[in-house]
């Protein structure tokens, strides 16, 4: 079956403009994470959702991120007024049940450039 | 929250030796210790995992062992292969619905 996908696989942008990113995860998976990684270095949670319920969004850096979830689908990642700083690939993972007692199913990422 | 410590943060190794990348961590409410191999420039896929209620997973060249008295857990690679020069994190769950990864291992393999 299809995997996760993610989209744009890379996207340039100039500081100071908003970018969305976006996240297909498997059909099924309750489970959501955002993960940043900049290069060369690890996996940087960010936010998690698991079905309807509230999401942690204890690892976001600022309050220029943020992100929504429809349901168990869709879910897009929103950076406001981007920073050099915030250059680094974007990776989602979905997992079958909630919980970190599972495998996470990784995105081909994005990678963000801001000029 | 979780805590894991992953080493060697790089290793450099011949083709056809043994690799050995060891995490430990503090929490004993863990119960899920899965390894990922990255490699560049691709995504993080798992690779072995195992659960609180076994000692060591095999799965031809790769193992995965467990100690939770000592609470370290430890990737072991034999024979290995230029295809295996990756980034490998090994990960805790169980204990928080938040997996925690190791910073990662970078594995060369000299042919």
């Amino acid at each position: 079956g299809a995997g996760v996908s993610q989209s744009p696989s890379n996207k340039v942008t100039e500081k100071g403009k908003d970018v969305e990113l976006r996240c297909d995860p498997i059909s099924g998976h309750t489970a959501l994470y955002w993960y940043r990684q900049r290069l060369g270095q690890g996996l940087e949670f960010l936010i998690y959702f698991q079905g309807n319920s509230a999401p942690d969004k204890s690892g976001l850096p600022s309050d220029r991120f943020s992100a929504e979830r429809t349901g168990e689908s869709v879910s897009t990642l929103t950076i406001q007024r981007t920073q050099q700083e915030d250059s680094a690939v974007y990776l989602c993972a979905s997992s079958l049940q909630s919980g970190g007692g599972n495998e996470q199913f990784f995105g081909p990422g994005t990678r963000l450039t801001v000029l | 929250g979780e805590n894991v410590e992953q080493h060697p943060s790089t290793l450099s190794v011949q083709e056809g030796d043994s690799a050995v990348i060891k995490c430990t961590y503090s929490d004993s409410a863990s119960n899920y210790f899965p390894w990922y191999k990255q490699e560049l420039g691709k995504r993080p896929q798992l690779i072995i995992d195992i659960r609180s209620n076994v000692g060591e997973k095999k799965d031809q060249r790769i193992a995965v062992t467990l100690n939770k008295t000592a609470k370290h857990f430890s990737l072991h690679i034999t024979e290995t292969q230029p295809e295996d020069s990756a980034v490998y994190f090994c990960a805790l769950g169980g204990g928080s619905y938040i997996p925690t990864f190791g910073r990662g291992t970078s594995l060369i393999v000299h042919p």
